[in-house]
């Protein structure tokens, strides 16, 4: 059971805007900290998205953007290729101290 | 920024292994460090951190079996694996902080625990 909560699978068609949803607790998101998202490919390194909520690093297309309110945060991906096919994490601190991640969203595009 | 794991392979249960990431292109001595696992299946999980000044965290699920430490000198981080359960099989990845976030990645080292 993981500290965020993510859905299992997302979907859609080439072309379309998908949302990812993460939602946590008030150890965590709720407590003011930080969201971030990472994409993974099976056999690759994972590779940070978004990070501090909805800042983008340096290389990542601005169709990918992020948002958070309260003990929830989202990811968008707008414009979905066939190349964006993957899992998705959303990753925060909580309180304990420790280091949280969602259970992963796997992305299928259509 | 680079950051290669080694020292993986497959320990029968109850042994101990000890993982090493070898880190270039960035200070080392200026980021915080985690070790990150993702069993067959399953999502990522924090295993380890340890912070610049030498400070270390983890989860129960590991505590006082494993062990994080780091070499700034040689620009490497260690993860020191005991008393392993077949649960703890899964490619385990080091990564380097930036605030609360993990910004870069190795490619992972597979530890497969099994008799």
């Amino acid at each position: 059971q993981s500290v965020l909560t993510q859905p299992p699978s997302v979907s859609g068609a080439p072309g379309q805007r998908v949302t990812i949803s993460c939602t946590g607790s008030s150890s965590n998101l709720g407590a003011g900290y930080d969201v971030h998202w990472y994409q993974h490919l099976p056999g690759r390194a994972p590779k940070l998205l978004i990070y501090n909520d909805k800042k983008r690093p340096s290389g990542v297309p601005d169709r990918f953007s992020g948002s958070k309110s309260g003990t929830s945060a989202s990811l968008a991906i707008t414009g979905l290729q066939a190349e964006d096919e993957a899992d998705y994490y959303c990753q925060s601190y909580d309180n304990s101290p420790s280091w949280v991640f969602g259970g992963g969203t796997k992305l299928t595009v259509l | 920024v680079h950051l290669v794991e080694s020292g993986g392979g497959l320990v029968q249960p109850g042994g101990s292994l000890r993982l090493s990431c070898a880190t270039s292109e960035f200070i080392f001595s200026d980021y915080d460090m985690h070790w990150v696992r993702q069993a067959t299946g399953k999502g990522l999980e924090w295993v380890s951190t340890i912070g610049t000044a030498g400070d270390t965290y983890c989860p129960g699920s590991v505590r006082g079996r494993f062990t994080i430490s780091r070499d700034d000198v040689e620009n490497s981080l260690y993860l020191e694996m005991n008393s392993l359960r077949v649960g703890d099989t899964a490619v385990y990845y080091c990564a380097r902080g930036f605030f609360s976030c993990l910004d870069s990645w190795g490619q992972g080292a597979l530890v497969t625990v099994s008799s």
